[in-house]
């Protein structure tokens, strides 16, 4: 149990494109997501933290207008990167927590590795 | 912000050896986690240890952690050439359940 999925695995675009990640949370409900990005042989570096019905929020130095993030369901939250340039290519990883019980264990997605042309 | 420093940054050994990775860290944590990362992959959870916690151990892991010096330890014993991976120490603070994670350490074991 406990399996959080990402759409697409990977994707190539070209500058100036938007690109919309998926996070789905296939076999639990999850009222929060996270949303990292990493970078080759780097840490994860959190961007945001994604409640179900509520807005998004974000870290410091995360621009929001760049980043959309929506969690329209309990097991859905959607990464949108606006108006892709090169420097935003990345590996990105959500992660979902089992709302129960506290700690809250973290369950990663498999990541997207976006390119931008 | 990066919350934990990880040493070694990489680390070579051959199977059967035991390896030994360290993690720092800043702040108070309310636990510290552990995962692998295989190359260009997702993350597993390997072991969670509560800030009153020393020592805790899952299967060929053992995971210490030392409050006084802000640091923790994950051993695994006996290794594989399928722990070839690269290992994270991740810290939750009690800020919303957020993780901030450590530098990392990209372990390799050799046949």
């Amino acid at each position: 149990g406990a399996v959080v999925s990402q759409h697409p695995s990977w994707v190539i675009c070209k500058s100036g494109t938007s690109v919309k990640i998926e996070c789905r949370s296939l076999d639990f409900q999850a009222t929060t997501m996270f949303w990292y990005r990493q970078f080759p042989k780097q840490s994860l570096m959190l961007m945001a933290t994604s409640n179900e019905g509520s807005k998004a929020t974000y870290e410091q130095g995360v621009e929001k207008d760049k980043f959309l993030i929506n969690h329209a369901s309990l097991t859905l939250s959607t990464l949108t990167v606006t108006s892709a340039h090169p420097e935003d290519s990345s590996f990105y990883i959500c992660s979902a927590t089992l709302d129960r019980g506290y700690p809250y264990e973290q369950y990663f997605g498999p990541g997207t590795r976006l390119t931008v042309t | 912000s990066q919350q934990g420093e990880e040493d070694p940054q990489a680390l070579s050994i051959q199977e059967g050896e035991n390896a030994t990775m360290n993690c720092s860290y800043k702040t108070s944590i309310n636990n510290l986690q552990w995962y692998r990362q295989n190359s260009g992959r997702g993350l597993v959870h390997l072991i969670l240890i509560r800030s009153n916690e020393r020592e805790k151990h899952s299967g060929r892991l053992r995971v210490t952690l030392d409050t006084s010096k802000k640091s923790s330890s994950l051993l695994i014993t006996a290794s594989r050439a399928a722990d070839t991976a690269s290992y994270f120490c991740a810290t939750d603070t009690g800020g919303g359940n957020k993780l901030t994670f450590g530098t990392g350490t990209q372990l390799k074991v050799e046949l």
